[in-house]
C-alpha cells in the first residue's frame, strides 16, 4: 500500500463546476500538506499549503485537511478550462525529515 | 518563473551514453531535489543535497549520480543510458528542506534515448 493515495483520473466536469480532489494518506504522522499544479509535460508549481488540519482558500482554491480521516481535499470553484492540468498531493512528516511524499496526480479536464 | 534553471531543456542522446543535466537552484535555497518522470507517471523522487551534501536518496538508479557544488549549483549524471531512461527530469530547490519543505521546480529536462 502507498503512503499517499490519489485517483489518477481524468476526471473531466464542466466549465463553472466545483471541483473537488482528494488525496488519502497512511502515516498519521504528516503534518504539512501541499497541492501542486502542472500543467503538461511542465515543471509542478505549488498552488496551496496547509499546516495540520482545517481550511485554507485562496482565491477559487480551498485546501481542506481532515487528520482524523487521513484525507486531503482541494476545492475549485467556478472551474475554468485552463485549470485544465494535473493536481499533485504532497505531504511531509518530521520522522521521514520532512521528505515530500507525492500523490501520483489526477488528471483534471474542464470542458468549455 | 520558479527561479530554478534546468539546462538543458531537451537531450536526445543514445542507449549506452552518458548525459549531465544541470539545475540552478533558486537564489538562497540551500536544498536541491532530483526527480524522474516517465509518460504520465507520477514524480519519482531520485535523490536530495543539502548545502553540498546527500541528504537522502530515493529511487534511484547506481548508473545515476548527482552532486552539488560549493555554488549550490547541482548535476545529475545518467551514464549507460536505457530506452526507459527517457523521462523528464525535475530539479526542485528549498530553503532548508525541513519543516515547511516547500520545493520550487525547474522547468524540467526532456531526455529521449533513442
Amino acid at each position: 500500500q502507498k503512503e499517499v493515495e490519489q485517483d489518477p483520473g481524468p476526471l473531466s466536469v464542466p466549465e463553472g463546476a466545483i471541483v473537488s480532489l482528494n488525496c488519502t494518506y497512511s502515516n498519521s504522522a504528516f503534518q504539512y500538506f501541499m497541492w501542486y499544479r502542472q500543467y503538461s509535460r511542465k515543471g509542478p508549481e505549488l498552488l496551496m499549503y496547509t499546516y495540520s488540519s482545517g481550511n485554507k482558500e485562496d482565491g477559487r482554491f480551498t485546501a481542506q485537511v481532515d487528520k482524523s480521516s487521513k484525507y486531503i481535499s482541494l476545492f475549485i470553484r467556478d472551474s475554468q478550462p485552463s485549470d485544465s492540468a494535473t493536481y499533485l498531493c504532497a505531504m511531509s512528516a518530521v520522522d521521514s525529515n520532512y521528505q515530500l511524499i507525492w500523490g501520483a496526480g489526477t488528471k483534471l479536464i474542464i470542458k468549455p | 518563473d520558479s527561479g530554478v534553471t534546468q539546462t538543458p531543456k531537451h537531450l536526445i542522446t543514445a542507449t549506452g551514453q552518458r548525459v549531465t543535466l544541470r539545475c540552478s537552484p533558486r537564489s538562497g535555497d540551500l536544498s536541491v531535489y532530483w526527480y524522474q518522470q516517465s509518460l504520465d507517471q507520477g514524480l519519482q523522487f531520485l535523490i536530495h543535497y543539502y548545502n553540498g551534501e546527500e541528504r537522502a536518496k530515493g529511487n534511484i538508479l547506481e548508473r545515476f549520480s548527482a552532486q552539488q557544488f560549493p555554488d549550490l549549483h547541482s548535476e545529475l549524471n545518467l551514464s549507460s543510458l536505457e530506452l526507459g531512461d527517457s523521462a523528464l527530469y525535475f530539479c526542485a530547490s528549498s530553503h532548508r528542506g525541513g519543516a515547511k519543505n516547500i520545493q520550487y521546480f525547474g522547468a524540467g529536462t526532456r531526455l529521449s534515448v533513442l
